[in-house]
């Protein structure tokens, strides 16, 4: 099983709104990630989480908050934010990231299209 | 600032032509280098790996070469086909303390006409 789950595939919400996106992966994988990707733009990470702990945060604003309950699952919570935060949000994982002979191949999952009205 | 460059922006072609797609990165502490495909509104599809040490990869009809003392890679289709059609995109991730952290280029959106 090569597949990296994503829900919900599409999310509108308003400014005020709090909702949760969920990112599912069941390789053993144990880096996990949070992207964000404009229209027409490349990918721009966000967060990766090296064994259910965040080590490397982006400088993303607080309104995005990662969580990673365990090594299968990563969830990005939404609060207050602006309309320009609406973008298609990407979740990978990959093997390692701290063993020198790991690739690190990352795969990635669908994605989830956010729109904030 | 490492950069990740992409040339074409966009290229079409008619079906069962051969093509070429480049990629050219600044740093050349490559750890590897990655080609994803991406259909509109979809997530990323890796498509093949390229470790430092490595000169090429082939699977199918696609087959990615890197350079490293130049700062390119190519990814060569075979035989094109209308599935073919989607944005095309190389990643590298850099050696040393970060190799996990990949810098894309933008993209070449490939079309394949019947």
């Amino acid at each position: 099983d090569t597949e990296v789950t994503q829900t919900p595939k599409h999310l509108v919400m308003g400014m005020t709104n709090k909702k949760s996106l969920k990112c599912e992966q069941h390789m053993g994988h144990r880096a996990m990630y949070w992207y964000k990707q404009k229209a027409k733009k490349p990918p721009e990470l966000m967060f990766v989480y090296s064994y259910e702990k965040l080590s490397i945060n982006e400088s993303v604003p607080s309104r995005f908050s990662p969580e990673c309950p365990n090594s299968s699952l990563l969830n990005l919570h939404l609060h207050a934010l602006q309309p320009e935060d609406s973008a298609l949000y990407l979740c990978a994982s990959s093997p390692f990231i701290s063993l020198r002979t790991a690739t690190y191949e990352q795969y990635f999952g669908p994605g989830t299209r956010l729109t904030v009205t | 600032k490492q950069e990740v460059t992409q040339i074409p922006a966009a290229l079409s072609v008619p079906e069962g032509e051969n093509l070429v797609l480049n990629c050219s990165f600044t740093d050349s502490a490559i750890y590897n280098l990655q080609w994803f495909r991406q259909d509109p509104g979809k997530g990323l599809t890796s498509l093949l790996l390229i470790q430092s040490s490595q000169r090429e990869q082939t699977s199918g009809r696609l087959n990615a070469s890197l350079d490293k003392s130049s700062g390119r890679s190519t990814l060569y289709i075979a035989a094109s086909q209308p599935g073919d059609s989607a944005t095309y995109l190389c990643a590298q991730s850099n050696s040393g303390g970060s190799n996990y952290k990949l810098t894309f280029g933008k993209g070449t959106l490939l079309t394949v006409n019947p």
